[in-house]
């Protein structure tokens, strides 16, 4: 009965390598986003998908490439991975009328 | 853009309050919000205050609005070793985004 839940939970790969995460949430809500925290636990909007359709685009390199089949999911696929793109990646679902967002568990990527 | 401003550290005894500060510069400010992070965890909602409000309490937590000079606090009264987390402050006063601070870490010492 996850309400909001992401795989891997780990990952851990070689530069230059593709990947994916998976995100889905079973709570209804209209709006999906991801976040990206960094090892100072700065926490960063990366995009954010209402209905299947993006909305928020934030000044993300154009390797990260989210992919909304569903209302209930949003995936994020990252190409060409980078050292700096070591960090834990939240992904997190709320309702369109109200501001409040329910988080994931995080995927602590490692890029070696 | 969006700046939300928050101490990083903070150290409170058990039983005593904790008192979490946050500035931010968006004067749009519709929404304010405390969300709390366990150690290996995801952000969790504590609690949100309207731009129009003062003040709003839930059993221990009083979070205090000062909209003039955009400052927000967050209190805990009798403090216990379980809210040693990460604290973060956010604000949203467009559609959807929602910007957050930079986290206060809350030690709590037995």
């Amino acid at each position: 009965d996850t309400a909001v839940s992401q795989t891997p939970k780990y990952l851990v790969t070689q530069m230059g390598n593709d990947k994916s995460i998976k995100c889905e949430q079973n709570l209804g809500h209209d709006t999906m986003y991801w976040y990206k925290q960094d090892s100072k636990k700065f926490l960063k909007i990366m995009f954010s998908y209402n209905n299947k359709e993006l909305i928020i685009n934030e000044t993300v390199p154009n390797r990260f490439s989210p992919k909304s089949p569903d209302k209930a999911h949003l995936n994020l696929h990252i190409n060409s991975l980078e050292l700096g793109d070591s960090a834990v990646y939240f992904c997190a679902s709320g309702p369109t009328r109200a501001n409040e967002q329910f988080f994931g568990p995080g995927t602590r990527l490692t890029v070696l | 853009g969006e700046d939300v401003e928050q101490s990083l550290f903070l150290s409170v005894r058990e039983g005593d309050s904790s008192v979490i500060n946050c500035t931010y510069t968006d004067s749009s400010s519709t929404y304010l919000y405390w969300y709390k992070q366990e150690p290996g965890a995801g952000l969790q909602l504590l609690t949100y205050i309207f731009s129009n409000m003062d003040m709003k309490q839930d059993q221990r937590l009083t979070v205090l609005l000062n909209k003039k000079d955009k400052h927000l606090s967050l209190r805990i009264a009798d403090t216990q070793t379980g809210d040693s987390a990460i604290y973060f402050c956010a604000e949203s006063g467009g559609y959807q985004k929602v910007t957050f601070g930079t986290g206060t870490k809350l030690q709590v010492i037995p």
